[in-house]
């Protein structure tokens, strides 16, 4: 299976960026996703970047991926205290099965 | 419509009891799922339905039964549950299998 690594804590000061990075295993994810989670909530998708591509851009969000060195990671531009949460990266199968592999979560403190 | 609704919130319930949780999405999407998760872990993949037919059971206990009864709801009927159950259930759903995720809020589930 996929083993996906992220770190566990990430604090930031209000108006810094922020960069959750993840590295996994696996390289032959068609997707690369980045899921937000708020205390008690489900999981909010943020974004995703399709795996032929290097970078994707979505407003406040910056996601680089480099297959090379199977490294993924999400930058968040002017950090505000909403953006306090756990942050997941994932990646679908690697046979093409229905699950998605979970990194392990960041949880992500903006500091006022 | 673009959102995956669960029902109940929360749900306390004793080892004899049977219960169901309910998830329910308007989207047109043909794969849904049902994941389990644990306090500060990442969601864990229970039950994947393709056009409604199972696709995938990840080993789960007998205790837990899914069931897809049209293509907007998925059931999951709990039974002789363990405290060790206890967590926070997610249901997604997607397009059709392999596609982008969406989940919904969750259900919080306590077994005394």
């Amino acid at each position: 299976g996929e083993d996906v690594e992220q770190s566990l804590f990430l604090s930031v000061r209000e108006g810094d960026s922020s960069v959750i990075n993840c590295t996994y295993t696996d390289s032959s994810s068609t997707y690369l996703y980045w899921y937000k989670q708020e205390p008690g909530a489900g999981l909010q998708l943020l974004t995703y970047i399709f795996s032929n591509m290097d970078m994707k851009q979505d407003q406040r969000l910056t996601v680089l991926l480099n297959k090379k060195d199977k490294h993924l990671s999400l930058r968040i531009a002017d950090t505000q205290t909403g953006d306090s949460a756990i942050y997941f990266c994932a990646g679908s199968g690697r046979t093409g099965a229905n699950n998605l592999f979970f990194g392990t979560g960041t949880r992500l403190t903006v500091i006022p | 419509d673009t959102e995956v609704t669960q029902t109940p919130k929360h749900l306390v319930m004793g080892m004899t009891n049977k219960k169901s949780l309910k998830c329910e999405q308007h989207m047109g999407h043909r794969a849904m799922y049902w994941y389990k998760q644990k306090a500060k872990k990442p969601p864990e993949l229970m039950f994947v339905y393709s056009y409604e037919k199972l696709s995938i059971n990840e080993s789960v206990p007998s205790r837990f039964s899914p069931e897809c009864p049209n293509s907007s709801l998925l059931n999951l009927h709990l039974h002789a549950l363990q405290p060790e159950d206890s967590a926070l259930y997610l249901c997604a759903s997607s397009p059709r299998a392999l596609e982008t995720q969406y989940f919904g809020p969750g259900t919080r589930l306590l077994v005394l």
